[in-house]
């Protein structure tokens, strides 16, 4: 069965070292997720790509967040500095059209934890 | 923004009972989602809503789209053991594509 694969699953840095996220979407789906969520919550949007353009990432910090997705295809999301506050999961989600009403398949997520 | 309010937080059930929970919004929608979330994982769809008033059923879900497209409704009935997890309402608008997610209704089921 097709799945998004992320990578790594488990992450553990220090403040002030940058950390990088992997996610490989479905085959096919064009619009591609990152979501990050503390514990306790839910799921929050970071940025939206269609292809390999971004559709939304309002809710990026953008001073210390980068997201690209090149080739239309994998995705990395990259933080530099990362700070405690940044510990979270980070999900990758992806959809085979943009206007699917948000229904999107999920990641297994991968686990930060900034010290 | 935007901010979805699922209840109860959490619920301690008996193998067996039937569970309810629902979410409320300020905003309207016009796709409500629930998604289940094991731990570890990233969330699982379980029904996707489309339309006011509509009620769709997944095994032993079913959920529905609240008239005013404010509230959702999920339902599990008979619950097993495996049915323990985190279940999210999203609430969407289909042309943005993104959803904006609750905060989760803990289920424990004890056999």
């Amino acid at each position: 069965e097709a799945e998004v694969a992320q990578s790594p699953r488990y992450k553990i840095t220090e403040k002030s070292q940058a950390v990088a996220f992997w996610c490989d979407p479905i085959s096919g789906h064009a619009t591609l997720y990152w979501y990050r969520q503390i514990l306790g919550q839910g799921p929050e949007l970071l940025v939206q790509f269609q292809d390999e353009s971004v559709v939304d990432d309002s809710q990026l910090p953008k001073d210390r967040f980068s997201a690209e997705r090149l080739k239309g295809v994998d995705s990395t999301l990259k933080i530099q500095p990362a700070e405690l506050g940044d510990s979270a999961m980070y999900l990758c989600a992806s959809s085979q059209y943009l206007g699917t009403g948000g229904g999107a398949f999920f990641g297994q997520g991968t686990r930060l934890t900034v010290v | 923004g935007q901010q979805l309010n699922q209840s109860p937080q959490s619920m301690f059930i008996q193998e067996g009972e039937d569970v309810s929970m629902n979410c409320t919004s300020s905003s309207i929608f016009n796709t409500w989602l629930w998604y289940k979330q094991d731990p570890g994982e990233g969330p699982v769809l379980l029904i996707a809503l489309y339309k006011a008033g509509e009620l769709t059923s997944n095994g032993r879900l079913t959920a529905q789209f609240g008239i005013t497209r404010k509230d959702s409704f999920l339902n599990i009935s008979a619950s097993i053991p495996s049915d323990v997890g985190i279940y999210f309402c999203a609430g969407s608008n289909t042309n943005a594509g993104k959803s904006t997610f609750g905060d989760g209704t803990t289920l424990t089921v004890k056999p």
